[in-house]
């Protein structure tokens, strides 16, 4: 079936440094990937989301490229802000968009 | 971007009763309407997946006993926690995924479900 691979957290930063939070998927045909945000207490909030081969999804800074051929689909952001210190999750939604596969979450803390 | 919402979004409740949680497309119609539970630290773990108008599909592990839920209408899902006890007690989300083909899932902002 359908899996995600999410980089181990937690991850801890300092502001304004380069972030990385690598994820893998396995599936069959051609999924859409997602990246979402969960801050403390709060449900989770769409960030960006690809779904083609080599489409790029942005939003607030943070980027994400589906890479089919190394099946992955990796968060990056240039310079990372205290705000943005929350759980990223990597997800993807089968070609038959039933439901949503989603990583174990990777914890960020940005610390000033 | 499409809004879903959840009520409530803090409940607590006494050890044997039931309580309802709400979940709403906003601004689009929710052919198809998840619903999840976290725990702690934790990933979300699917609960069940419930189509308008007709019976959820519940997760292995899951009782539907227990877990009733109902899918009226397009815009509107709702989660039932039948006979509570202190182990059910965690944060509930639910999910909507636009009825026009759209492969996007927009969350609720959660409901924190106290069993005491």
């Amino acid at each position: 079936g359908d899996s995600v691979t999410q980089m181990e957290g937690p991850v801890t930063l300092s502001e304004e440094a380069f972030l990385t939070i690598n994820c893998t998927y396995t599936a069959t045909g051609y999924p859409s990937l997602f990246w979402y945000v969960q801050y403390p207490g709060e449900g989770l909030q769409l960030l960006l989301k690809a779904t083609k081969a080599d489409d790029k999804g942005s939003n607030k800074g943070f980027e994400a490229t589906y890479r089919k051929e190394t099946t992955s689909f990796h968060l990056e952001k240039g310079s990372v802000q205290v705000s943005d210190s929350a759980v990223y999750f990597c997800a993807l939604s089968d070609s038959s968009a039933r439901q949503l596969t989603f990583g174990s979450g990777t914890q960020l803390t940005v610390l000033p | 971007g499409a809004v879903v919402s959840q009520h409530p979004s803090r409940v607590i409740c006494k050890s044997g009763t039931s309580v309802k949680i709400e979940c709403r497309s906003l601004d689009f119609q929710a052919t198809t309407m998840f619903w999840y539970r976290q725990f702690p630290k934790q990933s979300l773990m699917l609960m069940a997946t419930s189509n308008e108008g007709s019976k959820a599909t519940y997760e292995q592990g899951v009782e539907k006993d227990k877990f009733l839920i109902n899918h009226a209408s397009l815009t509107l899902s709702t989660l039932t926690v039948t006979s509570a006890h202190p182990e059910d007690s965690s944060f509930y989300i639910c999910s909507a995924r636009q009825g026009d083909g759209g492969n996007t899932i927009y969350f609720g902002e959660g409901s924190w479900l106290t069993v005491v």
